[in-house]
């Protein structure tokens, strides 16, 4: 199946820092979507991004579907962006109606 | 708030013991997928139904079991309760039957502590 590797693993920052999180898959993909899941286990859909670049506020992902890899940009982070990001792709040579398969995730720790 | 409900949020029991986890999708969402989450294997995906059919399968355990009923709100069933099977499980939705062109939305999370 479809491999997907998150980097770094961990990462702390200090508030107003800016970090890139990476997200490399093995195949093509038909679907991606990065997800937050803060310190309470709630788990936020960040965006759909199968390709192409998306902003929201101070996040913006951008995946190259062709080199397969996806990025998620946090700029000036705050102390509320802590937790763990997680990629999650659907492997493109699936017929359909698969699930998405995730990746072990970032921690991201901000401090104040 | 994602719209997916997950009831309860924290479940406690025994080995052996059988426990149902309770999902409603958000308004309009016809699929409702099962995950676990646990410290060493992370988010594993375990079954999907879509407008009350199965329509996907992970790895999901035979003492496991789950259903989706026509009012949409589905069930996870698990039986013969194991100390590996604590862990927090996530019910999911999204619109269409796969989550291709569909984000998939996450309730918090049902926390089940085998003892």
């Amino acid at each position: 199946g479809i491999q997907v590797e998150q980097s770094p693993p961990d990462l702390i920052l200090q508030e107003g820092a800016n970090s890139t999180l990476r997200c490399n898959f093995s195949d093509s993909v038909n679907n991606l979507q990065w997800f937050h899941q803060n310190p309470w286990g709630q788990l936020i859909n960040l965006f759909y991004i199968p390709s192409g670049t998306k902003q929201n506020g101070r996040l913006s992902a951008t995946t190259v579907a062709t080199e397969r890899y996806s990025l998620l940009y946090i700029s000036s982070s705050q102390t509320t962006d802590s937790g763990v990001y997680f990629c999650a792709v659907e492997a493109h040579w699936n017929s359909g109606n698969t699930p998405l398969v995730f990746g072990k995730g970032t921690r991201l720790s901000v401090i104040a | 708030d994602s719209g997916v409900t997950q009831t309860p949020k924290h479940l406690i029991t025994a080995t052996g013991q059988r426990v149902t986890l309770r999902c409603s999708p958000r308004s309009g969402d016809l699929s409702v997928y099962w995950y676990q989450q646990s410290l060493d294997q992370g988010l594993q995906f375990l079954i999907q139904y879509y407008n009350g059919e199965e329509r996907a399968k992970g790895n999901i355990l035979e003492r496991f079991s789950a259903q989706q009923f026509p009012d949409l709100h589905s069930e996870l069933n698990l039986s013969s309760l194991e100390l590996g099977d604590s862990a927090l499980y996530f019910c999911a939705s999204s619109v269409l039957g796969g989550p291709r062109n569909s984000p998939l939305h996450f309730g918090n999370g049902t926390r089940l502590t085998v003892t």
